[in-house]
């Protein structure tokens, strides 16, 4: 049962363009979202992330839009950079009492940035 | 502020061994979690540990198990091991009652069951 998913196992983009990023989830409960990016022989860097009560996050190059009804949530990187190339994960978590437990992880997607 | 650490980064076990996988939180963290990743998946839940205590477990056997010290650090234990246990082990620190879930990890330990 994949709760978190990232249907695009790929995808390339120019240098200086726009790289969009996708995640659809199916459970409800999830109210926080965070983007990770991840280098070959490295663990999982947090990126970004979005609390379900709003819909739009910026941080610099990076923003993460979530669409509540539809269940998807986007990573925009504009410009996008040669060094952004990694991996990137999509992951969810659900608010258990008043702190937060594990992190649902959709199966990554390959951002490849040509210069 | 001292980052995730994991030691050792590889290791080569053969089926039926047992293996130990060590993690240090980083520094003011309380929280530890283990996850699982096989190659060209996702990471996988397997558990977490606040104040020594199992805080959560994903769909794992008990052959996995773990425990959290009193400074935060942490193991990771995986009895009888199946060839299906070769993956990245990813350890993630993270504060208990921050308001949010953000983890952060450390490298991984890349474990290969011969």
């Amino acid at each position: 049962d994949q709760q978190v998913k990232q249907n695009s196992p790929s995808l390339s983009v120019q240098e200086g363009r726009i790289s969009i990023l996708n995640c659809d989830y199916t459970n409800s409960m999830f109210d926080y979202f965070l983007w990770y990016k991840k280098y070959p022989a490295e663990g999982p860097t947090f990126l970004i992330s979005i609390s379900s009560i709003k819909d739009k996050n910026e941080d610099g190059r990076f923003t993460v839009f979530l669409n509540k009804s539809a269940k998807h949530l986007s990573l925009h990187i504009v410009p996008s950079q040669p060094g952004d190339s990694a991996v990137y994960f999509c992951a969810a978590s659900a608010a258990g009492g008043t702190s937060y437990g594990k992190l649902t992880f959709g199966q990554g997607t390959i951002l490849t940035v040509h210069p | 502020e001292t980052g995730v650490t994991q030691s050792p980064t590889h290791l080569i076990k053969t089926r039926g061994q047992q293996v130990t996988l060590r993690c240090s939180s980083q520094s003011g963290h309380n929280t530890v979690s283990w996850y699982q990743q096989a190659l060209g998946q996702g990471p996988q839940f397997i558990f977490q540990y606040y104040r020594e205590e199992e805080n959560g477990r994903g769909n794992f056997p008990p052959r996995f198990s773990g425990l959290q010290f009193p400074n935060y650090s942490s193991e990771l234990n995986v009895n009888a091991l199946e060839l299906d246990d070769s993956a990245l082990y990813l350890c993630a620190s993270s504060l208990y009652g921050s308001g949010g879930p953000w983890h952060f990890f450390g490298p991984g330990t890349r474990l290969t069951v011969l």
